[in-house]
């Protein structure tokens, strides 16, 4: 199976900071990469995939880059509505598996 | 709007059975492979397995954790989509979400609100 390590696994940051995540895989698997924003005792939903292409209607302020192992997440100016838990997930192959995820809170 | 609703969780004892279904809506069912994925309380998603649609066969793949107890299950003309669950673990207690799969590039577009499942005795 491939793993997946988020990185911090815990954040703290202000409204206005850049906040980054990065989600390492233990082999490549090319641009295959999706990331999830979750809030509490809320369905997961879908900020990027492909690495890099935003979802249709996901502020502009999230992005994604990387390709084969390495992979970041990032918030240009953090909102008070994007503290949330945070997933990476691959789907390059069986079975589909998840980061342990990135809580964000306010500091 | 798509619009995906899990129904049939509640609390079963251990070595018990239970199905979940999710009534699906706003998009072509039929096109659509499928997915169920788990939390359980205070932890991580976990991928539980996939259907793939009629053109493929209706073929599954299972998570190791889940395979040969659970039976991932549709029924296009009821846009539905089915878990079956046997011999249910206490450490499949969990939220578990159906999921919409977007068609040519695979991705976990869209979620049900979840429903839970409690195995205790």
């Amino acid at each position: 199976d491939i793993q997946l390590t988020q990185s911090p696994s815990f954040l703290s940051a202000s409204v206005g900071d850049r906040v980054t995540i990065t989600c390492r895989a233990s082999q490549g698997i090319s641009s295959d990469l999706a990331w999830f924003q979750q809030k509490p005792g809320r369905a997961p939903k879908l900020l990027i995939y492909a690495a890099s292409t935003l979802q249709s209607g996901v502020p502009s302020r999230f992005s994604g880059s990387g390709s084969g192992t390495e992979f970041t997440l990032t918030i240009s100016s953090l909102q008070p509505e994007d503290f949330a838990t945070y997933y990476c997930q691959q789907r390059n192959n069986y079975p589909l598996t998840f980061g342990g995820g990135t809580k964000v809170e306010i500091k | 709007e798509v619009q995906l609703v899990e129904s049939g969780g509640g609390l079963v004892q251990p070595g018990g059975s239970l199905r979940l279904s999710c009534a699906a809506s706003g998009f072509t069912f039929s096109d659509h492979y499928m997915d169920w994925v788990r939390q359980a309380p205070g932890k991580g998603l976990e991928w539980v397995g996939r259907t793939r649609n009629k053109a493929n066969r209706y073929t599954t793949e299972y998570a190791a954790s889940v395979k040969g107890r659970f039976t991932i299950s549709r029924d296009d003309s009821k846009r539905s989509l089915y878990l079956q669950m046997n011999s249910l673990k206490t450490e499949d207690t969990a939220v578990y979400y159906c999921t919409r799969v977007t068609t040519g590039n695979y991705y976990l577009a869209n979620w049900g609100q979840g429903t839970l499942v409690t195995v205790s005795s």
